[in-house]
């Protein structure tokens, strides 16, 4: 079955600093995968998402993330951190049965920026 | 353009209590999905509708019944609530193709 697992729930940086999330995912056949933004009192917004057109994907606000097979990972990264980053961020895999699609999103990381 | 519109946003119940979230979408969405986040926990599937007419279980299912009433229209209900079920619910759609979800603002509800 298809899954992923983010690596730490709470990521301090400070602001100017690199952003790096980490999300490994398992699936037994070729996976899409999606990185998700949570600001407070909010739904979740689409940052990027990979469907195997190319490993490393651009997202908005300044984001990106890099397809690894041979690591089974799809981190985000963004060079340079902005207050108005601070957010939770989830990332998520489509799982996928006969015509029927559904996301599996892991269990988020919390980003905290400080001035 | 609306999006994806859920009611109410916060609801306070007591046990034994019954309610219905309502989401409804102007997107032109196939496929709607009822998700509930809780902290530590991230999101889980409680119930989605892959076409209009057609309803699934999700991870965490019970105690929740779902009704896809046309293509925009997709509740959720408890029928006899729980402290449990206090949770951030939201609604979400997509359409075929890679699948991105695109989600309501999300209904708070309390159980005491």
């Amino acid at each position: 079955a298809q899954s992923v697992t983010q690596l730490g729930s709470h990521v301090s940086v400070s602001e100017g600093a690199l952003v790096l999330l980490r999300c490994n995912y398992s699936s037994s056949v070729p996976p899409y995968l999606f990185w998700y933004v949570q600001y407070p009192n909010q739904g979740l917004q689409l940052l990027l998402k990979y469907t195997s057109a190319a490993t490393l994907v651009k997202g908005i606000n300044g984001f990106e993330a890099e397809f690894k097979k041979s690591e089974t990972s799809f981190h985000l990264t963004k060079p340079s951190a902005h207050m108005s980053d601070a957010a939770e961020y989830f990332c998520a895999v489509r799982v996928s049965g006969g015509s029927n699609y559904k996301l599996t999103f892991g269990k988020g990381t919390l980003l905290t920026v400080n001035p | 353009n609306a999006g994806v519109t859920q009611t109410p946003k916060f609801q306070v119940l007591k046990t034994g209590q019954s309610m219905t979230l309502q989401c409804a979408q102007d997107m032109n969405h196939n496929s709607m999905y009822w998700y509930r986040q809780d902290p530590g926990m991230g999101l889980r599937l409680i119930y989605y509708s892959a076409s209009e007419g057609t309803t699934d279980k999700g991870e965490v299912p019970n105690g929740y019944n779902v009704s896809r009433l046309n293509k925009r229209e997709f509740s959720l209900r408890l029928e006899s609530a729980a402290p449990s079920q206090t949770s951030v619910y939201f609604c979400a759609g997509s359409n075929r193709g890679p699948g991105e979800l695109f989600f309501g603002e999300g209904s708070r509800l309390t159980v005491l």
